[in-house]
C-alpha cells in the first residue's frame, strides 16, 4: 500500500536559518504532490503544488524540489521566521486518484529568535 | 469569504448518540472530502463526493455516511458513535485544475465518551 514519510521529531531552527522538511514516499508513482502548512487548531492551509515533470518550484521563500527517482520532496523555507512555526504536511494523490490526497503525519518546526 | 464552513466547531457525545456534521463551500468546486486527524497520525480520508449526486468511501468509512445534499453541500454522519471516533474531522473541496489544493474548514473537535 502507498505510505508517506515524514520526520515525527520537530525540527527546531534559528531565525535566519533555512529549514528543511523531507517527505519520502513508497509504491507508486504520483502525478504530483503538495505541501500544506497546519497551525494548532485550524485546517491545514495548501502552500504548494509540484508535478512530476518538474524538479523544483518556488514560491517567496519557499522552495519545493520533487525527486521521482529517490521517490522524496524536500522542502525548504529560506531566510525563517518565527512566523513560520507550523506543522508542514506533505500530501500525494491516491494511485488511481487523481484528485483524492494522501497525507503525511506532518513535521512541526519551530523558528527561535 | 470565500472558503469552506464547518459545524459545529465543537461537540460532545455519549456512546450510542448520533449526530450530523455539516459542511459548506462557496466556491463552485466539484470535489468535496471529509478526512479525520488524530494525533501521530495523517489526515485519513473517510469519504469522498468527486461530483454533485455522488460519493465514495475512503480509507476508514466504517461507522460513517454522508450525504451531498446539493454542490455546495456535503454532510457526515455518525449513526452510533463510538470512542474510536474521537477526532478531529476536517471538510475540504478541490477546484479540480490548475496547481491548487485543497481548501480546508476549520475543522470539528468530537470526543465520544
Amino acid at each position: 500500500s502507498q505510505k508517506i514519510e515524514q520526520n515525527s521529531e520537530a525540527l527546531n531552527i534559528q531565525e535566519g536559518k533555512t529549514a528543511t522538511l523531507t517527505c519520502n514516499y513508497t509504491n507508486y508513482s504520483p502525478a504530483y504532490l503538495q505541501w500544506y502548512r497546519q497551525d494548532p487548531g485550524r485546517g491545514p492551509v495548501f502552500l504548494l503544488l509540484i508535478r512530476e515533470n518538474e524538479k523544483e518550484k518556488r514560491k517567496e521563500r519557499l522552495k519545493v524540489t520533487f525527486d521521482t527517482t529517490l521517490k522524496q520532496s524536500l522542502f525548504h523555507i529560506t531566510a525563517s521566521q518565527p512566523a513560520d512555526s507550523a506543522t508542514y504536511l506533505c500530501a500525494l494523490p491516491f494511485s488511481g486518484g487523481y484528485n483524492k490526497l494522501i497525507f503525511g503525519a506532518g513535521t512541526r518546526l519551530a523558528v527561535h529568535p | 469569504n470565500a472558503g469552506v464552513t464547518q459545524t459545529p466547531k465543537f461537540q460532545v457525545l455519549k456512546t450510542g448518540q448520533s449526530m450530523t456534521l455539516q459542511c459548506a463551500q462557496d466556491m463552485n468546486h466539484n470535489s468535496m472530502y471529509w478526512y479525520r486527524q488524530d494525533p501521530g497520525m495523517g489526515l485519513r480520508l473517510i469519504y469522498y463526493s468527486a461530483s454533485e449526486g455522488t460519493t465514495d468511501k475512503g480509507e476508514v468509512p466504517n461507522g460513517y455516511n454522508v450525504s451531498r445534499l446539493n454542490k455546495r453541500e456535503f454532510s457526515l454522519r455518525l449513526e452510533s458513535a463510538a470512542p474510536s471516533q474521537t477526532s478531529v474531522y476536517f471538510c475540504a473541496s478541490f477546484p479540480d485544475r490548475g496547481d491548487r489544493g485543497y481548501t480546508f474548514g476549520s475543522g470539528t473537535r468530537l470526543t465520544v465518551v
